[in-house]
């Protein structure tokens, strides 16, 4: 079946780095991407949607500057998230799906910002 | 406007017990539905799906089926494992390529 890849797994890293999350779509192509945001014990949070080749729609009360996406192909889509710090430590997830597909989704990201 | 809403949890229940986890939607036109199961630590993975009304998806002993009279989209398991501890997350697309739209999800205990 369809599968999305997600890395890292876990990220550690201190204070002010810059730490890039990738999602491949390694059997189909993702016409749209999407990340979301899990808290612990909640449910996701959309934080934005990508279209191969445009720029990311955010939802509102996401800051664009500070979580870069690019969605340069079809099966890639990279989650940047610039100057990190502690509250930005969470579970970052993945979804990409073809057009009347299902949404598939990456087994996360942990990140951890010290 | 679209929307899930499922059972608030954590629902606990002894290995090899009935399990049901409630789902009702609100959307326009003809949405197709399901559930995603999310194990500690991971991401969802895709457990069942229905596309029209009175569909019935199945997985790994989980079923659910689309009914459109009560918009409801119920997770049924006639005997749960202690394996089946997860979160489970019902959903909604009525578009084909907007993001799915997600309940809050139902946490799910087995024990022994």
């Amino acid at each position: 079946g369809a599968v999305v890849s997600q890395h890292p797994s876990r990220v550690i890293c201190k204070s002010g780095t810059s730490v890039k999350i990738e999602c491949r779509s390694l059997d189909f192509q993702a016409t749209t991407m999407f990340w979301y945001r899990q808290f612990p014990k909640q449910s996701l949070m959309l934080m934005a949607t990508s279209n191969e080749g445009s720029k990311a729609t955010y939802e509102q009360g996401v800051e664009k500057d500070k979580f870069l996406i690019n969605h340069a192909s079809l099966t890639l889509s990279t989650l940047t998230v610039t100057s990190a710090h502690p509250e930005d430590s969470s579970f970052y997830i993945c979804s990409a799906r073809e057009v009347w597909q299902p949404q598939h989704f990456g087994d996360g990201t942990r990140l951890s910002i010290l | 406007g679209n929307s899930v809403t499922q059972m608030e949890g954590p629902v606990t229940l002894s290995e090899e017990a009935f399990l049901t986890i409630n789902c009702t939607y609100t959307a326009t036109g003809y949405p197709s539905l399901f559930w995603y199961v999310q194990y500690p630590g991971e991401g969802l993975q895709l457990l069942l799906k229905a596309t029209k009304a009175d569909d019935k998806g199945s997985n790994k002993g989980f079923e659910a089926t689309y009914r459109k009279e009560t918009t409801s989209f119920h997770l049924e398991k006639g005997s749960v494992q202690v394996s089946d501890s997860a979160v489970y997350f019902c959903a909604l697309d009525n578009s084909g390529n907007t993001p799915l739209v997600f309940g809050k999800g139902t946490r799910l205990s087995v024990i022994a």
